[in-house]
């Protein structure tokens, strides 16, 4: 069965910093990888996705994350977190056969953000 | 491009009462998602629908919820009867042929 695991429940971190959130996954073949964004009271927005090719990926806002095979991970990063950033952070695994297959969500990260 | 419609936005029930959400997805969506998230937790999908078909509702607790899209476009989801573990906000989602799912701001529900 396929897993998404986000360690870490909380960060905080200073305006201006460095941002790096993790994911791991579990899954059989190569995914589709997603990381959205959370905001209090609202829906969730699609960052950036993973689907083949340059495991680079770059996102709205500013984001990037970088899928690596050999460590079944997808973390997020941003060089310089602005106070806006500061919301939930979820990623997520679907099958690579379809892009709007049912996804597998981890269980999220909360991010602060300190002036 | 108007997105993911879902209504009410809250709800606040008694145990034991019924509830139903509605879910507009985008136009020419033809797979649309229920998930539910528990307050600290990612969301969980309910059901899958191609269309006006269910492609998988294994985690749907089908004794007391039920959802139906009957027309291939808007679909509802209902609880009945509700308890108190089925407080969370509960997510409508579309995607089209290649595309990633779109989610709507969700329903959030207190059963009290």
């Amino acid at each position: 069965a396929q897993s998404v695991t986000q360690p870490d429940i909380h960060i905080t971190v200073s305006e201006g910093a460095s941002l790096e959130l993790r994911c791991n996954y579990s899954y059989g073949a190569t995914p589709y990888l997603f990381w959205y964004v959370q905001s209090p009271g609202q829906g969730l927005q699609l960052l950036l996705k993973y689907f083949s090719g340059d495991t680079l990926v770059q996102g709205i806002k500013g984001f990037e994350a970088e899928f690596k095979r050999s460590q079944s991970s997808f973390n997020l990063r941003k060089p310089s977190v602005h106070w806006s950033d500061a919301a939930e952070y979820f990623c997520a695994v679907g099958p690579n056969n379809n892009a709007g297959n049912m996804l597998t969500f981890g269980g999220g990260t909360r991010l602060m953000v300190k002036p | 491009e108007a997105g993911v419609a879902q209504s009410p936005r809250y709800k606040i029930i008694e145990k034991r009462q019924s509830v139903a959400f509605w879910c507009n997805p985008i136009s020419g969506h033809a797979t649309l998602y229920w998930y539910q998230q528990i307050l600290g937790q990612g969301p969980k999908l309910l059901i899958q629908f191609q269309n006006n078909g269910v492609v998988d509702d294994s985690q749907l607790p089908k004794d007391r919820f039920s959802a139906e899209r009957l027309k291939g476009v808007d679909s509802t989801l209902k609880i009945q009867p509700a308890k108190l573990e089925d407080s969370a906000v509960y997510l409508c989602a579309s995607a089209g042929l290649g595309t990633e799912a779109f989610f709507g701001q969700g329903t959030r529900l207190t059963v009290v």
